[in-house]
């Protein structure tokens, strides 16, 4: 049975500080996605990681995927309010999703 | 970009009945959709894989005589929970895949917010 888990599940970071969340995996996988939910919504796609090495950027947040070590990273650069929220990493193409990150950005 | 849709956004109704969610693809067609629940502060558990046209795949646990699924064409699923108990309550989510698209990737509809009381 596939599980990820993520790490932290809750994250209180101040802005302008740099962090990452980190999403492990059990099983063979080239496939990774990272998405975003505010609360009371729906999932926002953030990345879509395909191959071992794999690294995309988009504005403060860069996700990596290591399919050897069964590791994926998102990583924020300069934090800012509005990326309070919580974060999931997902997993194969019948999506197992992990624990979640809550992210909390303080002033 | 794909867009999903779900229908309702929200609904209240009493122990003992039956909901009745719409899933739609609005600009693309999907042979195959998804159904998740979330309970509060927890992540997204999958329920079904809907396949236009064929029976639906359930997880394990996943009572298919409670939840039936429906994917009567490839922009249409829909989930009725049957008999809901206040257990039942919970965020219900559905996502598509874009035949069109790549096979990557799953766009996910806004939810349905189902409380029983």
């Amino acid at each position: 049975e596939l599980k990820v888990e993520q790490n932290p599940l809750f994250l209180s970071m101040q802005e302008g500080k740099n962090y990452t969340i980190y999403c492990n995996y059990s099983t063979t996988s080239d496939r990774l996605y990272w998405y975003r939910q505010d609360p009371g919504k729906s999932l926002e796609s953030l990345f879509v990681l395909l191959s071992n090495g794999a690294v995309k950027q988009e504005g403060r947040l860069m996700a990596s995927l290591d399919t050897k070590a069964r590791l994926s990273t998102l990583h924020i650069t300069a934090a800012v309010h509005d990326l309070s929220a919580t974060y999931f990493c997902a997993v194969e193409g019948k999506l197992t999703f992990g624990t979640g990150t809550r992210l909390q950005v303080t002033l | 970009g794909a867009v999903v849709s779900q229908h309702p956004s929200w609904v209240i109704c009493k122990s003992g009945t039956s909901v009745k969610i719409e899933c739609r693809s609005l600009d693309f067609q999907a042979t195959t959709m998804f159904w998740y629940r979330q309970f509060p502060k927890q992540s997204l558990m999958l329920m079904a894989t809907s396949n236009e046209g064929s029976k639906a795949t359930y997880e394990q646990g996943v009572e298919k005589d409670k939840f039936l699924i429906n994917h009567a064409s490839l922009t249409l699923s829909t989930l009725t929970v049957t008999s809901a108990h206040p257990e039942d309550s919970s965020f219900y989510i559905c996502s598509a895949r874009d035949l069109a698209g790549g096979p990557y990737e799953q766009f996910f509809g806004p939810g349905t917010r189902l409380t029983v009381l």
